[in-house]
């Protein structure tokens, strides 16, 4: 079982939807990622945070430490938001490996 | 851009060939890092060069070989791979320990072995 479970594994909206991708760990943390991977390949940092929540955008970002659980909210989604988006966690300080969830799969269509 | 480029951008190797990935910030970051992330499976961490010195390997195979000449630049030379080795292989440099855990990617190298 990996350490970091998202869900759901594939997620499709039409235009305008609010959506939501959940990320579950199993260890205890100091920062949580989300990270966004384009159909090319490339991977953005949307949000590093350790607790509380995150705002940029039409995105959100929120973390409770106490059960182990992070949430990624897109509000009035849209079709260039239809991407890879990966929950990622580290329990230490430094160069320690990010522990990465699996993805989920967002297909926003018009 | 980035900040991290990453040549090339597709590779199609041969299983006796010998290929190098390149990697290179602009960023003035101290700290870079290559990931293998394989079909349905989680990023996975190879090597991590921290102030031009390997600090981590995570038992990556020795058929995959990293250089850091520089804090700009990263190779991951490449010899005698299998089919199973192909994948995205994603580089990403961080500013440790100012930056915590925040990495910038770099767009990955699609690596197919026949």
């Amino acid at each position: 079982k990996n350490e970091v479970e998202q869900s759901p594994q594939n997620l499709t909206a039409q235009e305008g939807e609010f959506i939501t991708i959940n990320c579950s760990y199993s260890v205890g943390i100091s920062a949580l990622h989300w990270l966004q991977q384009h159909p090319g390949g490339g991977i953005v940092s949307l949000f590093m945070l350790s607790s509380g929540k995150k705002k940029h955008g039409r995105l959100i970002a929120t973390i409770n430490i106490q059960e182990k659980h992070s949430s990624l909210h897109i509000t009035a989604s849209h079709p260039r938001d239809s991407a890879v988006y990966i929950c990622a966690v580290s329990t230490n300080s430094g160069n320690t490996p990010l522990v990465f969830g699996k993805g989920t799969r967002l297909s926003v269509i018009a | 851009e980035t900040g991290v480029t990453q040549t090339p951008r597709h590779l199609v190797m041969g299983m006796t060939n010998k290929k190098s990935l390149k990697c290179e910030q602009h960023l003035g970051h101290n700290a870079m890092y290559w990931y293998k992330q394989s079909a349905k499976k989680p990023l996975e961490l190879m090597f991590v060069y921290s102030l031009e010195e390997r600090v981590e390997n995570n038992s990556v195979p020795s058929r995959f070989s990293p250089e850091c000449p520089n804090s700009s630049h990263l190779f991951l030379h490449l010899h005698t791979l299998q089919p199973e080795d192909s994948a995205l292989y994603l580089c990403a440099s961080s500013q440790e320990p100012q930056n915590g855990f925040l990495r910038v990617f770099g767009q990955g190298t699609r690596l197919t072995v026949v």
